[in-house]
C-alpha cells in the first residue's frame, strides 16, 4: 500500500525563524511529489517535484526531492505569521493514484 | 475568472441518509477529482473523472459514486451515510486527465456532518 509520512506533525516557531518540513514516501511507480498549503479549506499548490536534486524556489519557500532516499523537504525562511497553515505533501503514481500525507501544522507566533 | 465552486458549503445529515455534493470546475478544465478530508488527516483520493469517464478510484466502498456531466461539472453521491463519513469533501479541477493531475486547483469544500 502506498504511504506518505510527514514530520513533524506540528511545529510552533517565532517570526523570522527558518523551518524545515519533511515528507517521506513509499509508493509503487512514483510519478511526482507535490506540496500544498492549506489555510482554511482549499489546499493551494506550492511546488511539484519530479527530478532528484533540483531545488524549486518561490520567494522564501524552497523544496527539494531525493528519489534515492524517498523523501522531500520544504524549507521556509524568515517565517511570517501568514505562513501559519497546514502543509500537505502528496505523491502521484503512474498507476493513477494520488496519496496525501496527514500534513504538518505550522504556527508562526509574532 | 471563477475558481472551482462547490455546493453546498455545509450540510448536516443523519445516519442512513443519502447526500449529493456538487462541483463546478474552472472554465476550460475537463478533469475533476474528489477527495475526503477527515479532521486531522490529509485528503484521501476518492475519484477522478475526465471527459465524463472515471479515470481513477481510491479505496472507498461502493456507497460512494460520482459522475461528470457534459459541461464538466460533477456530482459525488454517498448512500447509507455513516458517522465516519463526516468530513470535508474537496473537489479539484485540472486540465489534464491522464493519470493523477499534477497541477490541480481545489474548491473550498463541502463540510458534511453526519449525526
Amino acid at each position: 500500500e502506498d504511504k506518505v509520512v510527514q514530520s513533524p506533525l506540528s511545529l510552533v516557531v517565532h517570526e523570522g525563524d527558518t523551518v524545515t518540513l519533511n515528507c517521506s514516501y513509499e509508493v509503487t511507480n512514483f510519478r511526482s511529489l507535490l506540496w500544498y498549503k492549506q489555510e482554511k479549506k482549499a489546499p493551494t499548490f506550492l511546488f511539484m517535484l519530479t527530478s532528484s536534486g533540483i531545488e524549486k524556489k518561490s520567494g522564501r519557500l524552497s523544496s527539494i526531492l531525493d528519489k534515492k532516499e524517498l523523501f522531500s523537504i520544504l524549507n521556509i525562511t524568515a517565517t511570517q505569521t501568514g505562513d501559519s497553515a497546514i502543509y500537505l505533501c502528496a505523491v502521484n503514481t503512474n498507476a493513477g493514484k494520488s496519496t496525501f500525507g496527514d500534513g504538518t501544522t505550522l504556527t508562526v507566533k509574532p | 475568472d471563477a475558481g472551482v465552486t462547490q455546493s453546498p458549503t455545509h450540510l448536516i445529515k443523519t445516519r442512513g441518509q443519502h447526500v449529493t455534493l456538487r462541483c463546478s470546475p474552472i472554465s476550460g478544465h475537463k478533469s475533476v477529482s474528489w477527495y475526503q478530508q477527515v479532521l486531522g488527516q490529509g485528503p484521501q483520493f476518492i475519484f477522478q473523472y475526465y471527459e465524463k469517464e472515471e479515470r481513477g478510484r481510491g479505496n472507498f466502498p461502493d456507497r460512494f459514486s460520482a459522475r461528470q456531466f457534459p459541461n464538466y461539472s460533477s456530482e459525488l453521491n454517498v448512500n447509507a451515510l455513516l458517522l465516519g463519513d463526516s468530513a470535508l469533501y474537496l473537489c479539484a479541477s485540472s486540465l489534464e486527465g491522464r493519470g493523477p493531475p499534477e497541477t490541480q486547483y481545489f474548491g473550498p469544500g463541502t463540510r458534511l456532518l453526519v449525526l
